[in-house]
């Protein structure tokens, strides 16, 4: 079973529209989650942490729910700029003496369309 | 600061040929990591490293190796190219291991031929 889980899209969407993204993840030793954002042929940057409590930024809300195992992200007022794919990431605890392990979904594809 | 710098930018191998992916970063992170994006697929973790003198296998080490003498540098060796080594590697690092951002390089293409 892959450690995170996301539905890939495409999710084409008229700008202004609300669009959310779902992530799921099956180890219960992860601690701390995030989304990132990633364009065509560029690498990741990081779009916001995801904290237990839920957490906005702007047009964007992360939530956790530990109980299920299950992040989102909801964008609100869709812009034509938040076009690029979406990461799910997790970051697993590791063994003692040893670094953490960060794993990533495939990713969410959105088009914001004029 | 630079953060996270990646060379080359592109590459072509032939089947069984070598080479060493440079990366480098300037915020003097510990944690360094490399990971491989395959098309159409999230980034999955080859090494990484907690300290200087220190790595650990990720997901996917089979056909690569690396080192980490410095803080700033952690070379990625691919020693006998192969086809299905061909993908986009990004380099990244992180101030911690837990919950802190991590910054990627700009990545390098390669292609095996």
């Amino acid at each position: 079973r892959k450690e995170v889980e996301q539905d890939p899209g495409p999710f084409n969407v008229p700008e202004g529209a609300t669009v959310a993204f779902n992530c799921t993840y099956s180890n219960s030793a992860s601690q701390s989650f995030f989304w990132y954002r990633q364009d065509c042929r560029k690498e990741p940057k990081l779009l916001m942490s995801v904290y237990s409590s839920g957490n906005e930024d702007g047009r964007f809300t992360a939530q956790l729910n530990r109980a299920s195992q299950y992040i989102s992200l909801l964008i609100r007022d869709s812009k034509l700029s938040d076009s690029a794919t979406y990461l799910c990431v997790v970051n697993i605890r590791g063994l003692p003496n040893t670094g953490n392990q960060f794993y990533f979904g495939t990713g969410t594809s959105l088009t914001v369309i004029p | 600061n630079a953060g996270v710098t990646q060379t080359p930018k592109f590459r072509i191998l032939k089947i069984g040929q070598s080479m060493t992916l440079q990366c480098t970063q300037d915020m003097n992170h510990n944690y360094m990591y490399w990971y491989r994006q395959d098309p159409g697929m999230g980034l999955k973790l080859i090494y990484y490293s907690v300290g200087a003198g220190i790595t650990d296998k990720g997901e996917v080490p089979n056909g690569y190796n690396v080192s980490r003498s410095t803080t700033e540098d952690f070379p990625l060796r691919l020693e006998l190219a192969a086809p299905s080594q061909t993908s986009v590697y990004f380099c990244a690092s992180t101030h911690t291991g837990g919950g802190g951002t991590q910054y990627f390089g700009p990545g390098t293409r390669l292609l095996v031929l």
